[in-house]
C-alpha cells in the first residue's frame, strides 16, 4: 500500500524559506509518476505548487515559481519543497501528492491519486 | 490559466436524495488526439487530505460507490451523487490535468437537510 508522508517545521518565520519533505513508502519514487505538492490555506481552496518527474524535470506554478524550488532524492525515496520568502499568506495545509506517469512513448498530466496527510505550516513572528 | 468554477458553493440535500454538482471550466478540457477529459473530482473531509473519486470525468476510482457519478465533456461537466448518505458530507472539488498551472474549482459543501 502506498503512502506519502509530509515532514518539516510548523512554523516559519516571515521572510525565511519554508522546507518540507514527502517521504513515499510502498512504492519506488522513480517508477514512472510525477510527485506534487499542493497546499489549502485554513478555511480555503486547494492550490497546486508544483511537481517533479524523479529524472528532474520540474513544473512551477507560475503565481509561486520565484520563489519555490521541488527536488528530489531517489536514494531516500523522497522529495521536498522549499518556499522562499515567505509571509502571512503562506499559512497552509501542505499536502504532497502522486500523479501522471511516463512511458517509454511520453509523459502524461493525470489526476491526483494518492496524497499524505497533510502538514499545517503557519507563516508567524 | 484554466479558471474552474463550481456552482453551488454551498448544497442541502435530503438523505436519499440527488445531489448534483458542476464544475465550468474557462475553456475546453477535452484533448482531441485522444477524446479524454482532463477532469477529476475530488472529496474532502474536514481534517483529511482529497479524496480521489472521478477521473477523465466519468471513471469512478477503485472502491468509490456506484452512488457517485461523473459526467459532461469540454467545459461542462457534473458531479452526481445518486442517493445520498450520511458518509457523504464534506466539500467536493473539481479539478483540470488540461494543462499547468493544475487548477481546481473553489469547492462546493454538500450537508444533509
Amino acid at each position: 500500500q502506498e503512502q506519502l508522508q509530509e515532514s518539516g517545521p510548523g512554523l516559519v518565520k516571515p521572510s525565511e524559506t519554508l522546507s518540507l519533505t514527502c517521504a513515499v513508502s510502498g512504492y519506488s519514487i522513480s517508477s514512472g509518476y510525477y510527485w506534487g505538492w499542493i497546499r489549502q490555506p485554513p478555511g480555503k481552496g486547494l492550490e497546486w505548487i508544483g511537481s517533479i518527474y524523479p529524472s528532474g524535470s520540474t513544473y512551477y506554478n507560475p503565481s509561486l515559481k520565484s520563489r519555490v524550488t521541488i527536488s528530489v532524492d531517489t536514494s531516500k525515496n523522497q522529495f521536498s519543497l522549499k518556499l522562499s520568502s515567505v509571509t502571512a499568506a503562506d499559512t497552509a495545509v501542505y499536502y504532497c501528492a502522486r500523479h501522471g506517469y511516463c512511458t517509454t512513448g511520453g509523459c502524461y498530466h493525470t489526476y491526483f491519486d494518492y496524497w499524505g496527510q497533510g502538514t499545517l505550516v503557519t507563516v508567524s513572528s | 490559466d484554466i479558471v474552474m468554477t463550481q456552482s453551488p458553493d454551498s448544497l442541502s440535500v435530503s438523505l436519499g436524495e440527488r445531489a448534483t454538482i458542476n464544475c465550468k471550466s474557462s475553456q475546453s478540457v477535452l484533448y482531441s488526439s485522444n477524446n479524454k477529459n482532463y477532469l477529476a473530482w475530488y472529496q474532502q473531509k474536514p481534517g483529511q487530505p482529497p479524496k480521489l473519486l472521478i477521473y477523465w470525468a466519468s471513471t469512478r476510482e477503485s472502491g468509490v460507490p456506484d452512488r457517485f457519478s461523473g459526467s459532461g465533456s469540454a467545459t461542462d461537466f457534473t458531479l452526481t451523487i445518486s442517493s445520498l448518505q450520511a458518509e457523504d458530507v464534506a466539500v467536493y472539488y473539481c479539478q483540470q490535468y488540461f494543462s499547468t498551472p493544475y487548477t481546481f474549482g473553489q469547492g462546493t459543501k454538500l450537508e444533509i437537510k
